[in-house]
């Protein structure tokens, strides 16, 4: 079964620019998340969906990022105008409720790096 | 910011020897996991754990859901190599769906 599938893997770009990383959940989970991880913060949760709508983006960092989730099976992290603080490795995460357990299957992650 | 406090937040120990990190929180968690993540990769789920004072193995690793519902442990034994990254705890409230809050994470290097 394919995992949770993040697109780009690696992304360097200039200050200003915009940024669009992408989701595709495990199919049938009805949860996503976006985390960003660095090194000064750990892991930290940006923003999250249950049934393509958004519940909680209190951990969106500012209204340069919005993130979208226009089906079940795909979702959109956007950062304009990025900076160089931004430099980060976002992840995407999905669950399913039915479950009970949880349990966030991660995707690889995007590593971003703004100059 | 983290609302759990992970502990310690990086250990260099020699292959061979057995390792203990730990979690603790101000509030009640309905279930504790631990999560490893290796280098260049997402966090993978290890253990689960979903009743108080709850003892759980998988292979090597040992985790325990504490009595008070605020805190929880995962003991590594014999360590190896490929058991180097990044251990995380996450909890997971009741009526909080299927959010989880993170701990800071404890870097394990293991020395061969």
């Amino acid at each position: 079964d394919a995992g949770v599938i993040q697109s780009p893997r690696h992304e360097v770009t200039e200050m200003g620019q915009e940024v669009t990383l992408r989701c595709k959940p495990i199919s049938g989970h009805d949860y996503l998340f976006w985390y960003r991880q660095t090194m000064m913060r750990g892991l930290e949760l940006l923003i999250y969906f249950n049934n393509n709508v958004p519940i909680d983006d209190s951990g969106m960092p500012e209204d340069r990022f919005s993130a979208k989730m226009p089906n079940a099976s795909f979702s959109t992290l956007k950062i304009q105008p990025s900076e160089p603080r931004d430099s980060a490795v976002y992840f995407c995460a999905s669950s399913f409720s039915g479950r009970g357990t949880g349990e966030l299957f991660f995707g690889e992650g995007s590593r971003l790096t703004v100059l | 910011g983290q609302q759990l406090n992970q502990s310690p937040q990086s250990m260099f120990i020699q292959e061979g020897e057995d390792v203990s990190m730990n979690c603790t929180s101000s509030s009640i968690f309905n279930t504790w996991l631990w999560y490893k993540q290796d280098p260049g990769e997402g966090p993978v789920l290890l253990i689960a754990l979903y009743k108080a004072g709850e003892l759980t193995s998988n292979g090597r690793l040992t985790a325990q859901f504490g009595i008070t519902r605020k805190d929880s442990f995962l003991n590594i034994s014999a360590s190896i190599p490929s058991d180097v990254g990044i251990y995380f705890c996450a909890g997971q409230r009741y009526n909080a769906g299927n959010m989880l809050t993170f701990g800071g994470g404890t870097r394990l290097m293991v020395k061969p």
